[in-house]
């Protein structure tokens, strides 16, 4: 594919409902992010995985979230029970290996838009 | 934590004129700093980057400055076109890793 690509768009839920987003990363990156974004506010780091690595979890807000990933393939954000205050946007985004510097450009899927009622 | 602090959240502007973000950082061992510009309802796109060996880099009417020594960096936006309205979001990576820490976005307007 030509780009990050997440499903849904949108979702809409009910409140104590579990959620799985889905992430799909520009073939070849070995680094994936997720990252949250409430309305009006700043992009708030959730997780990373980098190759086989373990990842780093340090971002998710409670044990109702966690999240997958296959080798350097598809990831999956799980949110369980889900509360209102989940709602957001939520964008996963991917990079290529680094060239000896770390830090590389991240590629921003569309993201998708969860709402809990 | 590390954390990164950016200034101001929100910029107005007349067409033309220039506009500057800034940025400062907690981790002393960053190296490298994107910024990237979210229009309305769109995904997050890189517009310029620096690493830690340069201290300003410039693509047309943009640049980007850095002052380690400070740890600060900046946003600069010259002959500011309607276009240019977006929010705007610097980023810091954290030492040893490919973690990005993300400032709380500048929502620049510019009027015509």
């Amino acid at each position: 594919g030509a780009g990050v690509s997440q499903s849904p768009s949108n979702k809409v839920t009910e409140k104590g409902k579990d959620v799985e987003l889905r992430c799909d990363p520009i073939s070849g990156h070995t680094a994936l992010y997720w990252y949250r974004q409430r309305l009006g506010q700043g992009l708030e780091f959730l997780i990373y995985f980098q190759g086989n690595s373990a990842p780093d979890k340090s971002g998710l807000p409670s044990d109702r979230f966690s999240a997958e990933r296959t080798g350097e393939s598809v990831s999956t954000l799980t949110i369980q029970r889900t509360q209102q205050e989940d709602s957001a946007v939520y964008l996963c985004a991917s990079s290529p290996p680094g060239t000896g510097f770390v830090g590389e450009k991240l590629f921003f899927g569309s993201g998708t838009q969860l709402s809990v009622l | 934590g590390e954390n990164v602090e950016q200034h101001p959240s929100t910029l107005s502007v007349q067409e033309g004129d220039s506009a500057v973000i800034k940025c400062t950082y907690s981790d002393s061992a960053s190296n490298y700093f994107p910024w990237y510009k979210q229009e309305l309802g769109k995904r997050p796109q890189l517009i310029i980057d620096i690493r830690s060996n340069v201290g300003e880099k410039k693509d047309q009417r943009i640049a980007v400055t850095l002052n380690k020594t400070a740890k600060h960096f900046s946003l600069h936006i010259t002959e500011t076109q309607p276009e240019d309205s977006a929010v705007y979001f610097c980023a810091a990576s954290i030492t040893g890793t490919y973690k990005y820490i993300f400032g709380t976005g500048t929502r620049l307007k510019v009027l015509a």
